[in-house]
This record gives structure tokens, C-alpha cells and sequence, in this order.
């Protein structure tokens, strides 16, 4: 059974950095790919990125990009996210997530929907 | 881009009663990559279903996705004291891109 484990809460400065990670428990860690999900005070769902760790490759939403670097280290199964000069609507709860095989379109190899979360880190950005 | 709107925003019902929330596409969708959630506060999103109507394992049978192209469904249809969250919409695109709709927040 495939699992996340996220990082503990972080409090940082207005215009740091953060560096959140979602750790990976099960097998075939480079079969999945891992979302970054954010969900801000009062807010809705946004998707924040993605990687891929077979081939390495981040994708990024719009509005993060710039900001925003998703890395995985295969040998801990583990996968970062950095956010870059934070600000204030940066606070939020950061979730990892993916999508088991079944949710796989084959073609590039991206989940479609994602059935397994972390637990969710909440970053706080203080001025 | 493409966009979802959830309506509506808000939803009042009582444990028993049916609920329908709506999921609007700003363009047409490819069915299979539709997908529902669940949110209750404090606890990671929950996959209802996906592809547009395939209920997620362990999702009720009480809960039912339906739509096509633009016009999306979720119904829930004798609501539980536990149904009592936020829905979200979400959707893949093939440039790899994931759009979530804004919510609805369906209370007693």
C-alpha cells in the first residue's frame, strides 16, 4: 500500500524560502508521479505542480512558476517542494498527493485523479 | 485554460434529504479525466470519482457522478451526518495541467 508522509508545520519571514517534503512508502516510488496541492485560508483547492521522479521532469501551474522548484531523491523516496520569497498569501496547507495505477493514463503517464494524499503541512508566512 | 465553476457555492440540506451539485467546464471535457472530492477540515481530500462517474474504492454507492462535455453532476442521495464538507471538481488536461473548481460547501 502505497502512502505520503509530509513534513511538520513551518513558520517563515516574508520574502524566504520554504522547503517542504512528502516522503514516499510502498514500491515502484518512480511509477508515480507526485502533486503538490494548496489550499489557502478560506480557500479552495489549487494545484500547485507536479514531478515525475522515472525521468525527473517538474511541471509547474502558472501561477507558482518562478517560485516554485518540485525535486524527488530517489533514494529516500522522497519528494521537495521549494517556495521561494514568500509572501503573505503563501499561508497555507501544502498537500502531496498522486494517483495509483489505475489512475495512470498511459500515454504520459500522469495521474488523472489522485487518490492518495499526505497529510498536509501547513506553512505560515509572517511579515 | 480551462475552467470549472461549482455551483451552488453553498448548499443547506438536511441528513436524508438529496443533494445535486453542479461542475460547469468552460470548455469540453474528455469524460475519463473528471474526478470529484471530498474535504472535511483538518483531513486530506477524499476521491469520490473519477471519470466521471466511476465511484472511487470504498465511496458509497449513495454518491453518483454523471455528465458529459461541458455539464457535470455530483449527487448525493440520502445524505449521512458525515457528507457534510466541501466538493471540489477537478480536472486533467493533456498538457498537463490540473484545474480544480472552487467548491461547494454543502451544510446541514
Amino acid at each position: 500500500e502505497v502512502q505520503l508522509l509530509q513534513s511538520g508545520a513551518e513558520v517563515k519571514e516574508h520574502g524566504t524560502t520554504v522547503k517542504i517534503s512528502c516522503t514516499f512508502s510502498g514500491v515502484s516510488f518512480t511509477d508515480y508521479n507526485i502533486h503538490w496541492v494548496q489550499q489557502a485560508p478560506g480557500k479552495g483547492l489549487e494545484w500547485v505542480g507536479l514531478i515525475d521522479p522515472e525521468y525527473g521532469e517538474s511541471i509547474y501551474a502558472e501561477k507558482f512558476q518562478g517560485r516554485v522548484t518540485i525535486t524527488a531523491d530517489t533514494s529516500t523516496k522522497t519528494v521537495y517542494m521549494e517556495l521561494r520569497s514568500l509572501r503573505s498569501d503563501d499561508t497555507a496547507l501544502y498537500f502531496c498527493a498522486t494517483g495509483d495505477f489505475f489512475l495512470v493514463v498511459p500515454a504520459t503517464h500522469r495521474s488523472f485523479a489522485f487518490d492518495i494524499w499526505g497529510q498536509g503541512t501547513t506553512v505560515t508566512v509572517s511579515s | 485554460e480551462i475552467v470549472l465553476t461549482q455551483s451552488p457555492g453553498t448548499l443547506s440540506l438536511s441528513p436524508g434529504e438529496r443533494a445535486t451539485l453542479s461542475c460547469r467546464a468552460s470548455q469540453a471535457l474528455f469524460n475519463s479525466h473528471l474526478a470529484w472530492y471530498q474535504h472535511r477540515p483538518g483531513q486530506a481530500p477524499r476521491l469520490l470519482i473519477y471519470g466521471a462517474s466511476i465511484r472511487a474504492t470504498a465511496i458509497p454507492d449513495r454518491f453518483r457522478g454523471s455528465g458529459s462535455d461541458t455539464d457535470f453532476t455530483l449527487t448525493i442521495s440520502r445524505l449521512e451526518p458525515e457528507d457534510f464538507a466541501v466538493y471540489y471538481c477537478q480536472y486533467y488536461s493533456s498538457s498537463s495541467m490540473y484545474t480544480f473548481g472552487q467548491g461547494t460547501k454543502l451544510e446541514i
